[in-house]
């Protein structure tokens, strides 16, 4: 069955870059949407944005300039980057994968859900 | 400030049912028929438990339902057990974008 890990740094200084990856097994990542959610510690949880495999992208507004999501299709990863961080982007950071479907009549992928999920990995923003 | 809402606990005796609400507006849950529903146990990842409002993945049992009226989606669990005991988000795409609940903690007395 499909697998997911994320793997990166678990500390990042402030203004740094954050740099995550996931790497998915059991499966192919081609066909398929996929996605980083974050969850601060004792909160709820947040979509960060999600790529196809062909490397089309769609990101949370909220996050948008400073976000970068990438895939390697040759090494079946894809990728996160978050710019600029803050205290505020301490979390737990998941990669899942996205159940959805394209719109031909509005042109327009639509997410249904996140079906698989990796463990997640903590990243602690602080000097 | 989540966009969308639900109440922070609800608490249930084993065996019976309750319902966590997800309130959101016309411009997510009100538009699209792509509500899902996780539930979170301590230190774990989400599981899906519900997906375009009322489906069951695989594996999931049918204790769990979902429904939607208007603005307002809902996730039912039936015949409640120790094991249901978790936080629960439900959460909807929203035009080009997704939103989540601020999540539910389900208390099992």
């Amino acid at each position: 069955q499909v697998q997911l890990q994320e793997s990166g740094p678990g500390l990042v200084k402030p203004s740094e870059t954050l740099s995550l990856t996931c790497t998915v097994s059991g499966g192919s990542i081609s066909s398929y949407y996929w996605s980083w959610i974050r969850q601060p510690p004792g909160k709820g949880l947040e979509w960060i944005g999600y790529i196809y495999y062909s490397g089309s992208t769609n990101y949370n507004p909220s996050l948008k300039s400073r976000v970068t999501i990438s895939v390697d299709t040759s090494k079946n990863q894809f990728s996160l980057k978050l710019s600029s961080v803050t205290a505020a982007d301490t979390a737990v950071y998941y990669c899942a994968r996205v159940k959805g479907y394209y719109d031909y009549i509005w042109g327009s992928y639509r997410l249904d859900a996140f079906d698989i999920w990796g463990q997640g990995t903590m990243v602690t923003v602080s000097s | 400030q989540s966009a969308l809402t639900q109440p922070a606990s609800v608490s249930g005796s084993p065996g019976q049912s309750i319902t966590i609400s997800c309130t959101g507006t016309s411009s997510d849950v009100g538009s699209y028929n792509l509500v899902s529903w996780y539930q979170q146990h301590p230190g774990k990842a989400p599981k899906l438990m519900i997906y375009e409002g009322s489906k069951r993945p695989s594996g999931v049992s049918n204790r769990f339902s979902g429904s939607k009226s208007g603005n307002t989606a809902s996730l039912t669990i039936s015949g409640l057990q120790a094991e249901d005991e978790a936080d629960y988000y439900c959460c909807s795409y929203a035009g080009s974008k997704v939103v989540f609940g601020g999540g539910t903690k389900l208390t099992v007395l």
